[in-house]
């Protein structure tokens, strides 16, 4: 079975940095492509960004409205993809999920965070 | 980037009719290889986007055959025949044609 864990989410003051984690289980990670997505309160989804998977040489993509301040990587030892988030603003303030980017079939729960002092 | 634009509904549908939500694209979705780059989800309450379409018109795994899509390269439609009360929740369509992905602002379903 296919489990996709957020963990990491909490509150931090703007201006902070903070690292999500998403752990993954059930497929073989290496085989796939794995995106983070972000969802404001009431909001729509908004797609940060990819990381490829080892055939493709594990590189990246991001969505404009982050690149520069957050990054995505893998651990591909553990299983465990990671999104670093930095200079974070109030606007950042969302539920974030992991997803597999072969279909988007497979998402954890997500896990929120809040940017406010 | 594409935008991707959803129509709204007439809520609240009554149970067992049947509703269809429409989503535009600013660009075509239509790529080379004759396949159609959009999904459709359902979000219910409290819970992450499901996968209900891929390709414009395939069933996810597990969908119930009463949902189906349709459509062209830029205008989109997804038919839910004889709603029920389990198909309450917010859809979104979505591009995956070209960076960055990007979703449909939602489409609320309600049911009487």
């Amino acid at each position: 079975e296919v489990k996709l864990l957020e963990s990491g989410g909490g509150l931090v003051q703007p201006g902070g940095s903070l690292r999500l984690s998403c752990a993954a289980s059930g497929f073989t990670f290496t085989d796939f492509y794995m995106s983070w997505i972000r969802q404001p309160p009431g909001k729509a989804p908004e797609w940060l960004g990819v990381i490829r998977n080892k055939a493709n040489g594990y590189t990246t993509e991001y969505n404009p409205s982050v690149k520069g301040r957050f990054t995505i990587s893998r651990d591909n030892t553990q299983n465990i993809l990671y999104l670093q988030m930095n200079t974070l603003r109030a606007e950042d303030t969302a539920i974030y999920y992991c997803a597999e980017q072969l279909r988007f079939a497979y998402w954890g729960q997500g896990t929120l965070v809040t940017v406010s002092s | 980037d594409i935008v991707m634009t959803q129509g709204a509904l007439p809520n609240p549908v009554p149970s067992g009719e049947s509703a269809s939500i429409t989503c535009q694209s600013s660009k075509s979705l239509l790529h080379s290889n004759g396949k159609t780059y959009l999904n459709w989800y359902l979000q219910r309450p409290g819970q992450s986007p499901q996968l209900l379409i891929y390709w414009m018109s395939t069933r996810a795994s597990g969908v119930s055959d009463r949902f189906s899509g349709s459509g062209s390269g830029t205008d989109f439609t997804l038919k839910i025949s004889s709603v029920e009360a389990e198909d309450v929740g917010v859809y979104y369509c979505q591009q995956f044609l070209e960076y960055p992905l990007t979703f449909g602002s939602g489409t609320k379903l309600e049911i009487k």
